[in-house]
């Protein structure tokens, strides 16, 4: 158990449709990131907050949004999904300074 | 950018035996860290192994062990008395160190079967 904990474990949601996955992260960890892994894109970065900012963004869909709230936990907003974005979503998170990310149990969409 | 090949996509071993994993990446940056992440049937990623690259001296966790070469781009994982529980996805990533974006960036994995 890395510590990290994500809900809910899976989804299934139909196209066009909204969801909210949401990601605690570890106790004291002030970063959080979202990876998206899918077949045929392999695991992809997708968004880092630390501290509530947004730190950096990689190839995160204009669809997609997320936050990062005073408690530190994070949530990934999909909208207008569409049957490619289906996948296994990751959080991770990681202590100030550290370059280890430790990560959750994954959130598996299907979009049907 | 930064990329990192695994140009293994399966392996297998037998139960007790070691197994080498291999993995290259190219980055025109000095200072980064490596890792292997493992990722078993519940498609947990659980960290394995971490390489700072300022560092010569190889890693160690248990079982585990790293072949760094830095001029070479090479980040090989050693598993030694391979166990049934080893039989995963492993993935090479590679951040780099200092700036702003702390991004993983992943290797496509290498499945890895231990045979009992």
């Amino acid at each position: 158990d890395s510590g990290v904990t994500q809900t809910p474990k899976h989804l299934i949601t139909a196209t066009g449709q909204r969801v909210t996955l949401r990601c605690s992260p570890r106790s004291g960890d002030l970063s959080v990131y979202w990876y998206q892994q899918s077949l045929d894109q392999g695991l992809q970065f997708l968004i880092q907050y630390y501290n509530g900012e947004e730190r950096a963004k990689g190839n995160i869909l204009e669809r997609f949004s997320a936050q990062q709230f005073p408690d530190l936990h994070s949530e990934l907003n999909l909208s207008s999904l569409e049957l490619g974005d289906s996948a296994l979503y990751f959080c991770a998170s990681s202590a100030p300074d550290v370059y280890e990310q430790y990560f959750g149990p994954g959130t598996r969409l299907t979009v049907t | 950018a930064q990329t990192v090949t695994q140009s293994q996509p399966e392996m297998s071993v037998q139960e007790a035996e070691t197994v080498t994993l291999s993995c290259t990446y190219d980055t025109s940056e000095s200072n980064y860290y490596l890792f292997w992440y493992k990722q078993p049937p519940s498609r947990q990623m659980i960290l394995v192994i971490r390489q700072e690259a300022y560092k010569q001296q190889n890693a160690t966790e248990n079982r585990f062990s790293v072949n760094f070469q830095k001029a070479a781009k090479s980040f090989s994982l050693k598993i030694s008395d391979s166990q049934l529980g080893d039989t995963a996805m492993y993935f090479c990533a590679f951040i780099l160190r200092g700036g702003s974006n702390y991004k993983l960036t992943f290797g496509k994995g290498t499945l890895l079967t231990v045979n009992p």
